[in-house]
Order: structure tokens, then sequence, then C-alpha cells
């Protein structure tokens, strides 16, 4: 069935770049998202790439994307306490339905 | 413009009793999801709406659950006879048609006492 993995959590120093992955396995995923969660707050869409994409960049975002090996990954370039959060992975399956990792929280020390 | 907007906030309840979660999507928008998101955990799948009908039910737990979207923009999510394995943050999500990104809500936290 359909799974997505991600590391449970992640801590980097102000200024640092942050890389955190993902790995799905439905190969028929057209759209893989991040999302942001802040404490007691809904999710926040990130950024998104097409599943016919290698890279995306959206100013401090970096998605990669290899599809060969299912695998996800997301780089905050000069991450910034307010950068902390809980970051989710989701593909998409068919209908639209999104499946979720588990999230891994991020910390930012100054 | 508005976001997605889901009333009540938090919702308190006693087992056994019966509750109702609004969704008020973005305007416009066709598709509709409802998801739960239990503590420490990503948001896992209930029901998906294409305008009025329910497209994919496949993630509601039991038949306690049900949910409606009459006029196909607000949608109700109902529970029955509430168990305390319900208590979860309930969320909405609203896309320009089914497949595209979900914009989220801000969710409605319930607790069964």
């Amino acid at each position: 069935g359909e799974d997505v993995e991600q590391s449970l959590f992640l801590s980097v120093r102000e200024g640092d770049s942050s890389v955190i992955n993902c790995t799905y396995t439905d190969s028929s995923s057209t759209y893989l998202y991040w999302y942001k969660q802040e404490p007691g707050a809904g999710l926040q869409l990130l950024t998104y790439i097409f599943s016919n994409m290698d890279m995306k960049q959206d100013q401090r975002l970096t998605v990669l994307l290899n599809k060969k090996d299912k695998h996800l990954s997301l780089r905050i370039a000069d991450t910034q306490t307010g950068d902390s959060a809980i970051y989710f992975c989701a593909e998409t399956s068919p209908g639209g339905k999104l499946i979720f990792g588990q999230g891994t929280e991020l910390s930012v020390k100054p | 413009g508005a976001g997605v907007s889901q009333t009540p906030s938090n919702k308190v309840t006693e087992k056994g009793k019966y509750v109702e979660l609004r969704c008020d999507p973005i305007s416009g928008h066709t598709a509709l999801y409802w998801y739960r998101q239990s503590l420490g955990q990503g948001p896992e799948f209930l029901i998906y709406f294409q305008g009025t009908g329910a497209a994919d039910d496949s993630g509601l737990p039991n038949d306690r659950f049900f949910a409606v979207r009459p006029e196909g923009s607000v949608s109700t999510l109902k529970i029955q006879r509430t168990e305390r394995g319900d208590s979860a943050v309930y969320l909405c999500a609203s896309s320009p048609g089914g497949g595209g990104e979900q914009y989220f809500g801000p969710g409605t936290r319930l607790t069964v006492t």
C-alpha cells in the first residue's frame, strides 16, 4: 500500500542549511508536496513538485526528486529560528487524496 | 482572500455523544477533503467530496462517521456515539479541482472525555 517515511527530528544552527528527507511508495503520484505546521496551527503549503521534474527552487527552498529511488528532499537555505516547525511530506493518491509522512520536527538553534 | 475556515476550533464532548464539525472551503473550490491528525502523527485521509458527492470515503474508520456537502460548498463531518479514541484534530482542506494543491483550515480539536 501507500506509505511515506520521514525521519522524526532534525536540529540545525541558525544560518546553516537544513535538509529534510522523505521516501514514498506510490510511483504513480503526480505531485509531491511539502507542508509546514507550527505549534497549534494548521498545515501551510510550502511547495510542491510535479513528478516529471527533478528539481524545483523557490526562494530559500529547493526540492529535489529522485523518482527512481522514490526519494524527495526539501532544502532550506540560511535556516532561521522562524523555520522551526514540523515539516510533512505528502504524496498524491488516485483521486487526489494526500498520504502524509509522520513529519520531521525541525529545531533551529541560535 | 478568505482561506478555509473550520468551526468550532475546539470541542469537548462526553463519550457517547454526537458531534458535528463544520468546514467552509475557499470560495469556488470544488474539491473538499477531511483528514484526522492524532498527536505526533501526520494527517490521515477520511473522505473527499467533488461537488456535492462523496467521491472517496475509504478513510472513514467506521459507520459512526458520516459527512455531507449538500450544496457543494460547506461540509459537515458528523460523529455519532463518540469514543475516547476519536479525540484528534480534524482538518479540512479544499482544492480548485480534484488532484490539485490542497489548502488546509486551522482544524477542530475534538476531545472526548
